[in-house]
C-alpha cells in the first residue's frame, strides 16, 4: 500500500473534465515537497506531464494542470479526449521514510 | 536531445545478481545538478524508485532496497548500472532508467524504453 494514495480509477465523456487525487501526510506533500505526474501509456513508459505541483514541461497540453493543498495535490484533465486514456501516477519525496514515493496509479478511461 | 536505454539480462535466477546497464545518447554524466537513476515497475503494479546517483558518485537509495543495490557512474561517463543483489521472484520487473536535471528526489525529466527483467530458475 502506497503512502500516496490514487483513486484506482477515473472516468469521463470526451470532452469532459477530470481530476485524479493524490493524498498524503505531514511527511511528503504536507511538508511542501513538490508533486510531480506522470502519464503512462498502454505499453510504454511514463513521461512527466505536471512537475513542481503545477508546471507543465515543453510539449504537455494546457489541458492538464496540477494544484496541491495541504496534504493532497490533484490533477485536472480538461476536453477530455481519447488519446488520454492512460495510467496516471503522482510522485513526492518523504522526509520520514527518506525515499522517493509514487502514488498507486489512477486508470483513466474515456468513455 | 538526451536519450536513456537499458539493457539487461532478461532472466536471472533466484538468489544471483541483477546487472543493469543504462546508456546515455544526446549528454554526459558530467554536470552536478543532474541525477541518474533507476525505477521499476512489477507486472500489471505500481510504480517504484530504486535510487539515484549524481555525475561523481553520490548515491541515494530506497531504504527498502538499500542492503542490495549498488548504483555506479562508468568513467566513460555515457553509462551507469545498477546491480541488485540476492534476486528473488518478487524482482521481476520492467526496469526504466531514469534522469533529473535537478535533484536524486526530483521529478524524472527523461526515461528509457525499459526492460523487462524476470527472476526465475
Amino acid at each position: 500500500q502506497s503512502a500516496l494514495t490514487q483513486p484506482p480509477s477515473v472516468s469521463g465523456a470526451p470532452g469532459q473534465r477530470v481530476t485524479i487525487s493524490c493524498t498524503g501526510s505531514s511527511s511528503n506533500i504536507g511538508a511542501g515537497f513538490d508533486v510531480n505526474w506522470y502519464q503512462q501509456l498502454p505499453g510504454t513508459a511514463p513521461t512527466l506531464l505536471i512537475f513542481a505541483d503545477r508546471s507543465r514541461p515543453s510539449g504537455v497540453p494546457d489541458r492538464f494542470s496540477g494544484s496541491k493543498s495541504g496534504t493532497s495535490a490533484s490533477l485536472a484533465i480538461t476536453g477530455l479526449q481519447a488519446d488520454d486514456e492512460a495510467d496516471y501516477y503522482c510522485q513526492s519525496y518523504d522526509s520520514s521514510l527518506i525515499d522517493v514515493l509514487f502514488g498507486g496509479g489512477t486508470k483513466l478511461t474515456v468513455l | 536531445q538526451l536519450q536513456l536505454q537499458e539493457s539487461g539480462p532478461g532472466l536471472v535466477k533466484p538468489s544471483e545478481t541483477l546487472s543493469l546497464t543504462c546508456s546515455v545518447s544526446g549528454a554526459s554524466i558530467t554536470r552536478a545538478s543532474d541525477y541518474w537513476g533507476c525505477v521499476r515497475q512489477p507486472p500489471g503494479k505500481g510504480l517504484e524508485w530504486i535510487g539515484s546517483i549524481s555525475h561523481s558518485g553520490t548515491a541515494y537509495y530506497a531504504p527498502s532496497l538499500k542492503s542490495r543495490v549498488t548504483l555506479s557512474v562508468d568513467t566513460s561517463k555515457t553509462k551507469f548500472s545498477l546491480k541488485l543483489k540476492s534476486v528473488a521472484a518478487t524482482d521481476t520487473a520492467v526496469y526504466y532508467c531514469v534522469f533529473s536535471p535537478t535533484g536524486p528526489y526530483d521529478a524524472f525529466d527523461i526515461w528509457g524504453p525499459g526492460t523487462m527483467v524476470t527472476v526465475s530458475s
